[in-house]
């Protein structure tokens, strides 16, 4: 199993641009999110889906879009890029099945520079 | 809105120091608590604490969980540069949502 994989590993954008983050689990896990991590600022829950067809926002959901078409990938998108959105991104996933669904898997991350 | 708190936010030892770091929370509906490790990238899931369960051990690596005081610690005994890190400390709260905490720095020194 791959586990969660992202792409691109590294983006440069300019202001105003869009791009879309790709996130992609084989674990079949029903429990999608998407992270930003700040320096010195821990995790903050962007988007999150509970299953296909179904996505929540989470704390700093402004700026992004998501969606979810099948169980494996979960997109996230940014419209008109602006430098407070340079962060790391990660994607994670977990699922019911396993002993806890709150051990998330993680994604390696992108790392998104705004100039 | 839930909580996490983290303490120390850094944390600087030599090899072979033990290391305490802290986390106290404010979740609605305690279920557990899970602590991370971050290395240069994702993180990596080390414990969960739940009611039943108030101490996990992994090698050098141990926790405890005090629902009355509403915390956890970490341990580290006889520390490694290999453990220099970001420890994340995170509680499920509603909607299967976690709310993390800003991390420890540790770094470990030769």
């Amino acid at each position: 199993n791959a586990g969660v994989t992202q792409t691109p590993k590294f983006r440069i954008l300019k202001i105003g641009q869009s791009m879309t983050l790709q996130c992609t689990q084989d674990m079949n896990h029903n429990y999608m999110y998407w992270y930003r991590q700040d320096p010195g600022m821990g995790l903050k829950l962007i988007y999150y889906s509970v299953g296909a067809g179904i996505t929540d926002k989470g704390e700093v959901p402004n700026g992004y879009n998501v969606s979810r078409s099948t169980t494996e990938d979960f997109p996230l998108r940014l419209e008109l890029a602006a430098p407070s959105q340079t962060s790391v991104y990660f994607c994670a996933s977990s699922s019911f099945r396993d002993r806890s669904f709150y051990e998330q898997y993680f994604g390696p991350g992108t790392r998104l520079t705004v100039t | 809105e839930d909580k996490v708190v983290q303490s120390p936010l850094s944390l600087v030892v030599h090899e072979g120091d033990t290391v305490t770091l802290n986390c106290s929370y404010e979740v609605t509906n305690f279920r557990s608590l899970l602590w991370y490790k971050q290395e240069k990238k994702a993180p990596t899931f080390l414990f969960m604490l739940t009611s039943s369960g108030i101490e996990k051990k992994s090698g050098r690596l141990s926790s405890i969980l005090d629902k009355k005081e509403l915390s956890s610690i970490l341990n580290i005994t006889a520390t490694q540069t290999g453990d220099s890190a970001i420890y994340l400390c995170a509680v499920p709260g509603s909607n299967y949502k976690l709310t993390f905490g800003k991390g420890t720095l540790l770094t470990v020194n030769p």
